[in-house]
């Protein structure tokens, strides 16, 4: 079955700080996985998208990494901004006659000042 | 620019009832699609349309109708609204499903049934 799991469910640090962000997913055959950001009330918006020969896309202080091998990504975000509380939602594309797209249930992101 | 564009944002239904979900893009975008938006869930695909006069089921198509008679619009229709429909809804567009390109969302439509 194909899934997207993501983690934490949601997440707090302080305002300046790192964080990264966890998704896993069992789609096959593997098209291509995007990070979406949703801002409450909002619809989501794409950071970065990667296929599976990119293992690193950025976008600003958002960092995006796929191992493909392991069928898990990454998004790291660097010396965060309130801005940045938001939930970040992990979608994965699969390739085939009936392509599907799977969306994970999103990290919520609180930034703390 | 407007991209894509849902109206309304909120509506109180009462069990029953009926009501479009409207979405336009200015895009020239060929597909569209609808996803309804769950606490602790990902989005779910309701219907999707990959041209005028061409629609398709998704994954929760039960109790939603749809059509698209020009490139620009398409609505959702609840012809009898259940409180199982209370969620938010988004309507996307993209030019090729979103496989490989990217899904443009509008800013959502929030949907109560009392």
């Amino acid at each position: 079955k194909n899934q997207v799991e993501q983690s934490p469910q949601s997440l707090i640090i302080l305002e300046g700080k790192n964080c990264t962000l966890q998704c896993n997913y069992t789609v096959s055959p593997f098209s291509n996985l995007r990070w979406y950001k949703q801002d409450t009330g909002r619809g989501p918006v794409s950071l970065t998208i990667m296929t599976f020969s990119e293992n690193t896309k950025s976008n600003g202080r958002y960092t995006a990494t796929l191992d493909a091998d392991t069928k898990q990504s990454s998004l790291h975000i660097t010396a965060s901004q309130l801005s940045d509380s938001a939930s970040y939602i992990c979608v994965v594309s699969a390739r085939s006659s009936a392509s599907k797209i799977i969306f994970g249930s999103g990290t919520r992101l609180s930034i703390r000042p | 620019n407007a991209g894509v564009t849902q109206t309304p944002k909120f509506q109180v239904l009462k069990t029953g009832q009926s009501m479009t979900l409207q979405c336009a893009q200015d895009m020239n975008h060929e597909y569209m699609s609808w996803y309804r938006q769950d606490p602790g869930m990902g989005l779910r695909l309701i219907h999707y349309s990959v041209g005028a006069g061409i629609t398709d089921q998704g994954e929760v198509p039960n109790g939603y109708n749809v059509s698209r008679s020009t490139t620009e619009d398409f609505p959702l229709r609840l012809l009898s609204a259940a409180p199982s429909q209370t969620s938010v809804y988004f309507c996307a567009s993209s030019t090729d499903r979103g496989f490989t390109g990217e899904l443009f969302f509008g800013e959502g439509s929030r949907l109560t049934v009392l």
